[in-house]
């Protein structure tokens, strides 16, 4: 069964305190691996989709890596708006077009 | 994101009756994907469809549960004989592509908040 765990569960920042978000993932053959954010009472927004190891993409101040058995959404100088939950999902070859989700990281950046 | 329209955005519903969400997918998708939300949980997903299909409906709930996709209008999901333990966010995405492409990248709807009291 595929399994996607995030850690850590929170985490609290100062404004400008780098950081970075795990993603442990157990797939059978990795189609892709997904990251949205999510704020209170809204649905997930998408960020990236990430498709093999090695692999890195940017937007504004967040950063997603990728290796086979994990992946990191580093957030470089974060500002309040930034304050969110960060959902990770991956895609299985043998899944169809399905996503699992891991738990989230509730990120709360603080002035 | 707001591409994705669901409505109602929130439905209180009494136990035993039955709930209705409805999801329109963005312009030019034609796959929909419902998945659901519990208290202080991630996300869970239910089914997956195009017009007229149910491709995957490996995570709804065998009884009282069902969801379609028209060829015409939004993708019900239906939810008949409601409980407490119904009550929970239910988000739909959508994602384009035609007969067998994989998803690249699938947008959400703001969700349904269903209270079941």
């Amino acid at each position: 069964e595929d399994q996607v765990t995030q850690s850590p569960e929170a985490l609290r920042l100062q404004e400008g305190e780098s950081s970075s978000l795990n993603c442990s993932y157990t797939v059978s053959g990795l189609r892709g691996l997904f990251w949205y954010r999510q704020d209170p009472g809204k649905g997930p927004e998408f960020l990236f989709t990430l498709y093999s190891a090695g692999e890195e993409k940017e937007k504004e101040r967040l950063k997603a890596t990728l290796t086979k058995k994990e992946s990191f959404l580093h957030i470089t100088a974060p500002k309040p708006e930034d304050s969110a939950t960060y959902l990770c999902a991956v895609q299985a070859r043998a899944a169809g077009n399905k996503l699992t989700f891991g738990g989230g990281t509730r990120v709360l950046v603080k002035p | 994101n707001a591409g994705v329209m669901q409505n109602p955005r929130h439905l209180v519903r009494r136990r035993g009756q039955e709930a209705r969400l409805r999801c329109s997918p963005m312009k030019g998708h034609s796959h929909v994907y419902w998945y659901r939300q519990l208290p202080e949980e991630g996300l869970k997903f239910m089914v997956y469809l195009q017009k007229e299909n149910i491709i995957d409906e490996s995570g709804m709930p065998k009884e009282r549960f069902s969801a379609e996709f028209p060829k015409e209008g939004p993708s019900i999901l239906r939810i008949q004989q409601v409980v407490r333990g119904d009550s929970a966010a239910y988000f739909c995405a959508s994602s384009p592509g035609g007969q067998g492409a994989w998803v690249t990248e699938a947008f959400f709807g703001q969700g349904t908040r269903l209270t079941v009291v």
